[in-house]
């Protein structure tokens, strides 16, 4: 099976730099995705890791680490909008592409 | 911009009915979804939807749920008999592809329901 854990809860002050971790126990996937979500309203995709290594999209970044079985997300210039959840996902194969989502992250971004 | 809409927002129902909840994937989109979320809880997935039928389902989606791609625009969820177990926030995806690693879900804001 698969699990993925995440802090439950950060908090930061508007332009800082914060790291959301995902440690996961799976038996294989394709790729480490994220997803934000603002107020339970519809999640959105962030980022994508197929390989090792860090992907940088804007402001975001995010990492993946096969070997140490451990992902994160990174948010820089933390902005006031940035407060939502944050949940990792991973993507079994021959699965229908159904996702399978971290418990998330509620970031709290303060002024 | 494309994106997947859901109807109706918020459902009530009472305990033992039958509810359709509807979604309208992005039109290029061949691979659909139904996810939910428990006030609080993570999300997680019911079932996936290709070429009119089932790809795949979780241990959630027992015999009181189904699927239906009814045109080749709506995509909808039916509980026969809801529970109220089944309260929660029930979110469609569609993607355009689920070749090789990438495949980029667009969730719909969702429907919330609450069943009594």
């Amino acid at each position: 099976g698969q699990s993925l854990e995440q802090p439950s809860e950060v908090t930061a002050v508007e332009g800082a730099i914060v790291q959301i971790n995902c440690t996961y126990q799976t038996s294989g996937f394709y790729g480490l995705s994220w997803y934000q979500q603002h107020d339970g309203g519809a999640p959105t995709f962030l980022s994508y890791n197929a390989l090792d290594g860090l992907e940088e999209t804007g402001r975001f970044s995010s990492f993946l680490s096969r070997s140490d079985s451990y992902g994160y997300l990174l948010l820089q210039e933390l902005q006031m909008k940035d407060s939502a959840s944050y949940f990792c996902a991973v993507r079994p194969p021959n699965q229908g592409g159904k996702l399978i989502f971290g418990q998330g992250t509620e970031l709290s971004v303060k002024p | 911009e494309p994106e997947v809409t859901q109807t109706p927002s918020h459902q009530v129902t009472q305990m033992g009915q039958e509810v359709i909840l509807r979604c309208v994937p992005i039109s290029n989109h061949l691979y659909f979804y139904w996810y939910r979320q428990i006030l609080g809880q993570k999300v997680e997935f019911l079932v996936s939807f290709y070429n009119n039928e089932i790809s795949e389902k979780s241990e959630i989606f027992d015999d009181q749920f189904s699927v239906e791609r009814p045109d080749g625009s709506n995509f909808t969820l039916k509980i026969r008999s809801t529970k109220l177990e089944d309260s929660a926030m029930y979110f469609c995806a569609s993607s355009a592809w689920d070749i090789g690693s990438y495949n980029e879900q667009f969730f719909g804001p969702g429907t919330r329901l609450t069943v009594l």
